[in-house]
């Protein structure tokens, strides 16, 4: 076990409605990452945040933002969900840009 | 062309075989380079991290870089049915986002 954790594990949400996935980073780290995984595919990045601030992002449209905090655990909300959202959400962790562990995901399924 | 190019596979081998396992790079500002091993519906788990040219030998498992050719490998000797998941190498540049391939399915058949 790498001490990230995800949740929930499963989601099925509705075509348009929004939805908040958290992850907790293992501790001592103060970097985490959000990762897209569609079936069959590797993952795609989609923001990382360092110590609070939004420090790179991936080719994702706005409706995907984040938030990270004081404890480094982090956020992932998605706005006007489509049906291509459909994925495993991964979150990695790891302190400053050192090699990271990631969570058992998130699988958003929607419908 | 993708940054990264990983073939998918799928590759079944039978168990104590060594499983060679490549992927190639565009990007000549990688530097860092590590293997993930990824179980189905399970998040993925770092194997290899490696940073230079050259192998990095853990257990059963070889990683090689080769900066010159853009190519990276892992070799699993004595493979076992539990090896048997999605590997996914991945690198970046320093400070910046991971990059992934494709990943490859691996069967090991007792």
């Amino acid at each position: 076990e790498t001490g990230v954790t995800q949740s929930p594990t499963h989601l099925i949400k509705t075509r348009g409605q929004q939805v908040t996935l958290r992850c907790s980073s293992q501790s001592g780290h103060n970097t985490v990452s959000w990762y897209q995984q569609a079936l069959g595919q590797g993952p795609q990045f989609i923001f990382q945040y360092y110590r609070e601030e939004e420090n790179g992002r991936g080719n994702f449209p706005p409706r995907f933002s984040g938030l990270q905090f004081p404890n480094y655990s982090s956020e992932l909300n998605v706005n006007a969900l489509e049906l291509d959202d459909s994925a495993l959400y991964l979150c990695a962790s790891s302190f400053d840009w050192d090699e990271a562990f990631f969570g058992q995901g998130t699988r958003l399924t929607v419908v | 062309q993708k940054e990264v190019e990983q073939d998918p596979g799928p590759l079944s081998v039978p168990e104590g075989a060594i499983v060679s396992l490549n992927c190639t790079y565009s990007n000549s500002a990688f530097q860092y380079f590590m293997w993930y091993r990824q179980y189905s519906r399970k998040g993925p788990e770092l194997l290899m991290y490696t940073y230079s040219s050259g192998n990095k030998e853990d257990g059963r498992f070889t990683a090689q870089v080769d900066k010159s050719s853009k190519y990276i490998s892992l070799f699993i000797r004595d493979s076992q049915p539990s090896d048997s998941a999605t590997y996914l190498c991945a690198m970046r540049v320093p400070a910046q986002k991971l990059v992934f391939g494709q990943g490859t399915r691996l069967t090991i058949n007792p």
